[in-house]
């Protein structure tokens, strides 16, 4: 079984850039997430997704950060204008269920200078 | 508001010793509690997961225990190895289905 995918895994922009995250999770897995890891902390959860649908994101910065799951598989998170507080590990997992183990892709690393 | 505290910090042994984490939580509603392992430049790895009526689950070396109305949990590593070493991360699943974690232990295991 394949596991989550996401790309790039590497990314530098300059401050007020804009930069995108694609994730391609497991088949069948209804329950996508996305995570912001800082360094020296644990990820904090950005938005969760059940199929096409929000079920949380109440601690995503909508001034900046947005994200959609396109038909229920693939997600894209966006983040228009960038800052240097953005710097971060940006994770993906899904699960079957919302109450299910979360399998987590490798991350994108963005750093903003 | 869940908050995950995760104790220590950091933590070196020479190799072969046990070694105990300590994870606790605020709020004892939960579904489950999750330890997970994560390397330099990885993503995460699901190493045990508890449900909320289980008291512990055991998977080779590692050993993790629930006390939920406490709000603690323990990961217990036997005869630990070089290959051990990374950040261990402990997550709790709330009744909203969002997992909160701890800032994790940085483990060293030297040879």
């Amino acid at each position: 079984e394949a596991g989550v995918a996401q790309s790039p895994r590497y990314k530098i922009i300059e401050k007020r850039q804009s930069v995108a995250f694609w994730c391609n999770p497991i088949s069948g897995h209804a329950t996508l997430y996305w995570y912001q890891q800082i360094l020296g902390q644990g990820p904090k959860l950005l938005i969760q997704f059940q199929n096409n649908g929000v079920v949380d994101d109440s601690q995503l910065p909508k001034d900046r950060f947005s994200a959609e799951r396109l038909k229920g598989v693939d997600s894209t998170l966006k983040i228009q204008p960038a800052k240097l507080e953005d710097s971060a590990v940006y994770l993906c997992a899904s699960s079957r269920v919302g109450w299910e183990t979360q399998y987590f892709g490798p991350g994108t690393r963005l750093l903003v200078l | 508001k869940q908050e995950v505290t995760q104790i220590p910090a950091a933590l070196s042994v020479p190799e072969g010793e046990n070694l105990v984490l300590n994870c606790s939580f605020t709020d004892s509603a939960i579904y489950n509690l999750q330890w997970f392992r994560q390397d330099p430049g990885k993503g995460l790895t699901s190493l045990l997961l508890i449900q909320s009526s289980q008291r512990e689950q055991t998977s080779g070396r590692l050993n993790a225990s629930l006390d939920k109305s406490s709000g603690r949990s323990t990961l217990y590593i036997a005869a630990s190895q070089p290959g051990d070493s990374a950040t261990y991360l402990c997550a709790v699943l709330g009744s909203n289905y969002k997992l909160t974690f701890g800032k994790g232990t940085l483990l060293t295991v030297n040879p």
